[in-house]
């Protein structure tokens, strides 16, 4: 089992403010890093996946950057917006190894 | 395309019933997964198929057995249901450990 953590848990922001939590994951045979969101009620949706060292990925406010020599990645948002409330989950993946599994994700509400 | 689909949306259990759940997709994909969803605790990997005719323990598999019965289809089963695995359990498939798809959940309760 790949040991992911993520932080914060939880978070509350005000609109307009930007925010930004992390993705640890063990560095050793990475292969890609997925970025999910997920609402309350529904299906974990992907945002992002990354697979080399420095990589930046951007999906309008959101964007993510990887470290995979430290095993960590960012996930930003700017200008917090109510809808952007949801659970952002991580999954790294290693090569040839088809067991996915996920942190326990950061809970992200933003305060109208 | 419907994706992945999962039946049933939602069941009540008695403790101690048994019952199947299906998840079957239509993309394609080599690899399924069961997942369950606890408050505070994400997603937690039950069992997954990485291929047709092979399926592998996850990290919570006890009280659940699986079958993959052909490439499209993947289902758990609950041979004696018991309160702690009232959950909302959800179905994913990826091709060659890419980008997870999601079924929309059941919701299952046991009394």
């Amino acid at each position: 089992i790949l040991n992911v953590e993520q932080s914060p848990q939880s978070l509350h922001v005000q609109e307009g403010d930007s925010t930004n939590f992390t993705c640890s994951f063990p560095s050793s045979n990475f292969y890609a890093l997925h970025w999910y969101r997920w609402e309350t009620a529904k299906s974990p949706e992907a945002l992002f996946v990354m697979t080399l060292n420095g990589d930046e990925k951007k999906k309008g406010r959101i964007s993510a950057t990887l470290n995979t020599k430290e095993g960590y990645s960012y996930l930003y948002i700017k200008g917090s917006q109510p809808e952007d409330s949801a659970t952002y989950l991580c999954a790294p993946t290693k090569g040839g190894y088809q067991k996915v599994t996920f942190g326990t994700g950061t809970k992200l509400q933003v305060i109208p | 395309n419907a994706g992945v689909t999962q039946t049933p949306k939602f069941q009540v259990l008695k403790t101690g019933q048994s019952m199947t759940l299906q998840c079957a997709q239509d993309m394609n994909h080599n690899s399924m997964y069961w997942y369950r969803q606890d408050p505070g605790m994400g997603l937690r990997l039950i069992y997954y198929s990485a291929s047709e005719g092979t399926t592998d323990k996850g990290e919570v598999p006890n009280g659940y057995n699986v079958s993959r019965l052909n490439k499209r289809e993947f289902s758990l089963r609950l041979e004696s249901a018991a309160p702690s695995q009232t959950s909302v359990y959800f179905c994913a498939s990826n091709l060659n450990g890419e980008t997870q798809y999601f079924g929309p959940g059941t919701r299952l309760l046991v009394l």
